[in-house]
């Protein structure tokens, strides 16, 4: 285990749903974030949260709306998706600090199938 | 535009030798590198760092190079064993920010008994 938990694991929705993704770090971190790994593809960077603030959104389509609440926890929201949105996505967490390298702790992901 | 280039091509090697894999990038001047191991259906495992200011890194039966002339990471595996296969990620700092990582597609690496 990473100290980084990601619910569900699995998810299938239409493309008229709306879904959450949640994922929880228990390490104490002060940055987390958002990427998308699609077959043979590199992973994508979605979104980075530094202590709680947006600090970086990669051109993410609008129906994906990411959410922090506290520096523990993270929620993707997922609304009106298209096929091609099928994917893992998976969240990761780091002690951030300007200037030092970044160790980054990922969750086990999400799996999902937009039909 | 920054790119980083790894042998989408499966490594295929026998227990016991040495596993290379490759990591290749442009548009870059990265202040450090990372590897990260990859098994199917989870998430990325941060293996080791290495800057651009240290020529190899080493931890355990794992090995890593920076070359900033040839812009190249080399990451081998020695003495491989078949719990060795997963696929091996490289990632870059963005320019954008020191958190903001760029990864290869990965290597997937076989050994075989």
């Amino acid at each position: 285990e990473t100290g980084v938990t990601q619910t569900p694991r699995h998810l299938v929705m239409g493309m008229t749903n709306k879904k959450s993704l949640k994922c929880e770090q228990h390490l104490g971190h002060n940055a987390m974030y958002w990427y998308k790994q699609s077959a043979k593809k590199p992973l994508e960077l979605m979104f980075v949260y530094n202590f709680k603030e947006q600090t970086e959104n990669n051109s993410v389509p609008s129906r994906f709306s990411p959410e922090c609440p506290n520096s523990s926890h993270l929620f993707l929201h997922l609304h009106t998706l298209q096929p091609e949105d099928s994917a893992l996505y998976l969240c990761a967490s780091s002690q951030y600090k300007a200037g030092v390298p970044d160790t980054q702790y990922f969750g086990p992901g999400t799996r999902l199938t937009v039909l | 535009s920054q790119k980083i280039e790894q042998n989408s091509e499966a490594l295929n090697i026998q227990e016991g030798k040495t596993a290379t894999l490759t990591c290749n990038y442009t548009n870059y001047s990265p202040a450090y590198l990372q590897w990260y191991r990859q098994d199917p259906g989870r998430g990325p495992v941060f293996l080791l760092l290495i800057r651009e200011n240290e020529k190899e890194k080493r931890k355990e039966r794992l090995k890593v190079t920076f070359d900033t002339t040839l812009k190249q990471s080399l990451f081998h595996i020695t003495a491989s064993q078949p719990a060795d296969s997963a696929t091996y990620l490289c990632a870059l700092v963005s320019s954008g920010g020191y958190n903001k990582l760029i990864f290869g597609a990965g290597t997937r690496l076989a050994v075989h008994p």
